[in-house]
């Protein structure tokens, strides 16, 4: 069984078009949510970490939330630029191994 | 301040061969992770190292395996390559503390076997 899922699995929006991205976990202790942009061929590009159910970090055009089943990166008016895979992962107590999601392929035309 | 640093870029090996992947952690990390990206599992983690002591394995065959210099530099070795090994190796860095461990991702290594 999967402990993390992501959703939409694949989404295209059109510039200046905002949505979500969902990423819900099922783990005993979350030491950290972390979330990451990797672009074809690329390793992913560290965006944010969350701690705490109600902990909400920003950045440009991104900003994620967390909640104590589920973490959304939300992206407002976002731009061709932001097109990528965007990647969850969750990080337990037990350990400092990333156990990441499938990500979320986004395509955002002009 | 230089990032992650992985050598080679890209490799195509046989089946049957070794290979030796390295990382060169961010300055001032002592853990380096590594994982393996493929389009079927995605990202999975194959071990941890921490002030060179392996502190979590994945659920890998002991084909795989890794270790960690003085230095905090890392090389992991794949031995008797399986078609299915073909993938996107990623070493990632960080403090390694519970509180200051976000990982920091290397450009990965793509292997090819033949």
């Amino acid at each position: 069984e999967d402990q993390v899922t992501q959703s939409p699995e694949a989404l295209r929006l059109q510039e200046g078009e905002s949505s979500s991205l969902n990423c819900s976990y099922t783990v005993s202790g979350l030491r950290g949510l972390f979330w990451y942009r990797q672009d074809p061929g690329k390793g992913p590009e560290f965006l944010f970490t969350l701690y705490s159910a109600g902990e909400e970090k920003e950045k440009e055009r991104l900003k994620a939330t967390l909640t104590k089943k589920e973490s959304f990166l939300h992206i407002t008016a976002p731009k061709p630029e932001d097109s990528a895979t965007y990647l969850c992962a969750v990080q337990e107590y037990s350990g400092y191994a990333l156990n990441f999601g499938k990500g979320t392929s986004l395509l955002v035309t002009p | 301040k230089a990032g992650v640093t992985q050598t080679p870029r890209y490799l195509i090996k046989t089946r049957g061969q070794q290979v030796t992947l390295s990382c060169s952690p961010i300055s001032g990390h002592r853990s380096v992770s590594w994982y393996q990206q493929t389009p079927g599992q995605g990202l999975q983690f194959l071990f941890e190292y921490f002030s060179e002591t392996q502190r979590n394995k994945g659920n890998f065959p002991g084909r795989f395996s890794g270790r960690q210099f003085s230095n905090s530099r890392s090389e992991m070795n794949v031995s008797t390559l399986e078609l299915g090994d073909s993938a996107l190796y990623l070493c990632a860095s960080s403090f390694g503390l519970p509180l200051r461990d976000t990982q920091y991702f290397g450009p990965g290594t793509r292997l090819t076997v033949l």
